[in-house]
Order: structure tokens, then C-alpha cells, then sequence
């Protein structure tokens, strides 16, 4: 079946804006997880939900950074005010359930002008 | 929280010889370790992982063993060829607290493996 996909894959914005990145898991997988992952590093973890609701946000950095999952399934990645820091790859990742391996997208890569 | 230290950083190979990797991770309660290859530009792909009631696992020419008591894991690869070349992640997945879901990543290794 099809993968974790992720739209866009690129998006370039100014310094200030407002940026909405989507995830599409693997159909079926009801946990759900956004990573971000600076150049050079390892992805590091931003929010988890099971189901629609979000069970664990304590990676999101600051108040700038929203995450929704309305309906169990498709995922957006919601920032405010963009700064140039956080500029980065943002991967998504799905599974099953909480204890089975994760599956990732190909990532939305952010530019922050 | 949970930390992972991986290394080497960089690894180069010659085609056919073993590359080793290897992890540390703070957390006795981790109880899951996978291993991902990122190629440049594509996303992290499993490649094997392990779980704590388990000292190896062996996939072909990769293998991953874990020591509990030291708290570290490896990843070992044989007969290494130009298509490994990669970055290589270790992961643990903690348990403390509850939050036995969060993946907490290494650093990452380059390898390159020279025809």
C-alpha cells in the first residue's frame, strides 16, 4: 500500500509568515508523529497523537507551533510568525499503534527567508 | 529524558569490508532500539530493529546486538557495498513517565563504503 506521504515537499516563505504542512499516514495507523530534523542531526520529536487527539506535545519548541489531526487521519503541522530558525526538514511518522515501528514520509523541507 | 550518543560521526569503508556503529542511551527503560538509513534527500527506512528481551538480531548482512546491562547497541554490517553508503540513525524508544512511543535519535553516522 502507499506510504506516509507529505505536501509540500518544499516551501520557502519570509521571516513572519504563516505556514501549514500536511501529512497523509499510512491508512489504518492510529498513532501518528511529527519530527523535526536540522542538518546534520538526528530527527528530533515534536508532538505525538493517537487518534485525533494530541497525547504528548512537549517537543512543539514554543506557542508558534500547532498540530491537528481533526478526524484521526490527515495531519497539519500549523506555524506562526516563521523565524528563520526554523528552517528544517519536518518529517512525519505513523504506526499501527504505539509500539510498533514507525514509518516515515519523505519530509516537508521549510526555508525561512 | 532520554539521550542517545552515536559514533562514529563518520565511517569509510572499503567495498566488501564490516562497518560497526555504534549507540549509548541513558534510559534503563528503553525497550526498543531501532536502526534507520536515510539516503541524501529520502526519507529515514527501518533497517532492522531490536527489543530489550533480545541480545542480536540478524537480517543478511546486517545484525544488531544490545547489551542491557551497558546500556549501548551496535549495528553491524558485512560484506559492505556501494549502495550502503548512507546515514545511518540509532534510536531508543524510553519508557519513563509513560512515554513509551517518543523515538529519541543519535546524531547519525555517515558511511561511505569506496569501491
Amino acid at each position: 500500500g502507499a506510504g506516509v506521504s507529505q505536501t509540500p515537499s518544499n516551501k520557502v516563505t519570509e521571516k513572519g509568515k504563516y505556514v501549514e504542512l500536511r501529512c497523509d499516514p499510512i491508512s489504518g495507523h492510529t498513532a501518528l508523529y511529527w519530527y523535526r530534523q536540522s542538518l546534520g542531526q538526528g530527527p528530533e520529536f515534536l508532538i505525538y497523537f493517537q487518534g485525533t487527539g494530541a497525547a504528548d506535545d512537549s517537543g512543539l519548541p514554543n506557542d508558534r507551533f500547532f498540530a491537528v489531526r481533526p478526524e484521526g487521519s490527515v495531519s497539519t503541522l500549523k506555524i506562526q510568525r516563521t523565524e528563520r530558525g526554523d528552517s528544517a526538514v519536518y518529517l512525519c511518522a505513523s504506526s499501527s499503534d504505539r509500539v510498533h515501528e514507525q514509518f516515515f514520509g519523505p519530509g516537508t523541507r521549510l526555508t525561512v527567508l | 529524558g532520554e539521550n542517545v550518543e552515536q559514533h562514529p560521526s563518520t565511517l569509510s569503508v572499503q567495498e566488501g569490508d564490516s562497518a560497526v556503529i555504534k549507540c549509548t542511551y541513558s534510559d534503563s527503560a528503553s525497550n526498543y532500539f531501532p536502526w534507520y538509513k536515510q539516503e541524501l534527500g529520502k526519507r529515514p527506512q527501518l533497517i532492522i530493529d531490536i527489543r530489550s528481551n533480545v541480545g542480536e538480531k540478524k537480517d543478511q548482512r546486517i545484525a544488531v546486538t544490545l547489551n542491557k546491562t551497558a546500556k549501548h547497541f551496535s549495528l553491524h554490517i558485512t560484506e559492505t557495498q556501494p549502495e550502503d553508503s548512507a546515514v545511518y540513525f540509532c534510536a531508543a524508544r524510553g519508557n519513563s513517565g509513560g512515554s513509551n512511543y517518543k523515538l529519541t535519535f543519535g546524531k547519525g553516522t555517515l558511511l561511505t563504503v569506496n569501491p
